[in-house]
């Protein structure tokens, strides 16, 4: 299983960056770097994915690092409304025959905001 | 707004029920997949399905069946409700092949086996 590790909770001041990090040593050159977010009493949403270079979207920014063994997910100004799990996960094809990818989700960050 | 929909948002039943959890999708996805999150052990997949009336086992399939009778619906089915499968369960679906797509999710059924 490609496995991603991260800190279990941090902290962040409103309206200040924030970096949560993710370690995925195992990683493959074909698996693809996503970031999920879930609120509170909701299923995941899609953050944003990457595979070799950075990258921005409306809601985030994902640094890849050069040998892509950790990726950093980058919010800009954090928000109450940014208070949830974060998480980390390699799409990796998992059944060739069936012609799918599976996501394997692991425990994430919980990321509190404070006013 | 795209969207995966599941029937209930909250279930209670009585142990040795059988139990049906319906999701279904206005997309036109491929692939469909539930899972069922617990505290401390975050999401685990427990099945999916790449096409109509296909199937692939998760890493918790013990105690589930699934049916995918239409693209865009895929039912997961609880032979006979054990109080260990109280969970709060998640459907999702994505496009299939080479592109990197993501996954959309619904709300999640929160279910209590008493």
């Amino acid at each position: 299983d490609a496995k991603t590790t991260q800190p279990n909770s941090m902290e962040s001041n409103e309206e200040e960056p924030v970096h949560l990090p993710c370690n995925h040593s195992t990683i493959s050159g074909t698996d693809y770097i996503h970031w999920y977010r879930q609120l509170p009493s909701q299923g995941p949403e899609y953050v944003i994915h990457g595979l070799t270079s950075n990258v921005n979207n409306r809601m985030a920014s994902l640094a890849i690092a050069e040998d892509r063994k950790s990726s950093t997910l980058i919010l800009h100004r954090a928000t109450l409304r940014d208070a949830a799990v974060y998480y980390c996960i390699l799409r990796v094809w998992a059944y060739s025959g069936a012609g799918s990818y599976q996501l394997t989700f692991g425990k994430g960050t919980k990321l509190s905001v404070i006013p | 707004d795209v969207k995966v929909t599941q029937s209930s948002r909250y279930l209670v039943k009585r142990t040795g029920e059988k139990v049906f959890l319906e999701c279904v999708q206005d997309m036109d996805h491929e692939n469909m997949f539930w899972y069922r999150q617990d505290p401390g052990l975050g999401l685990r997949l427990i099945y999916f399905s790449y096409d109509v009336k296909m199937k692939e086992k998760g890493d918790i399939p013990e105690g589930y069946s699934v049916s995918r009778e239409k693209k865009e619906r895929f039912s997961l089915i609880l032979e006979s409700a054990s109080t260990n499968q109280t969970s709060m369960y998640l459907c999702a679906s994505s496009f299939s092949g080479q592109g990197n797509y993501g996954y959309t999710f619904g709300s999640g059924t929160r279910l209590t086996v008493v």
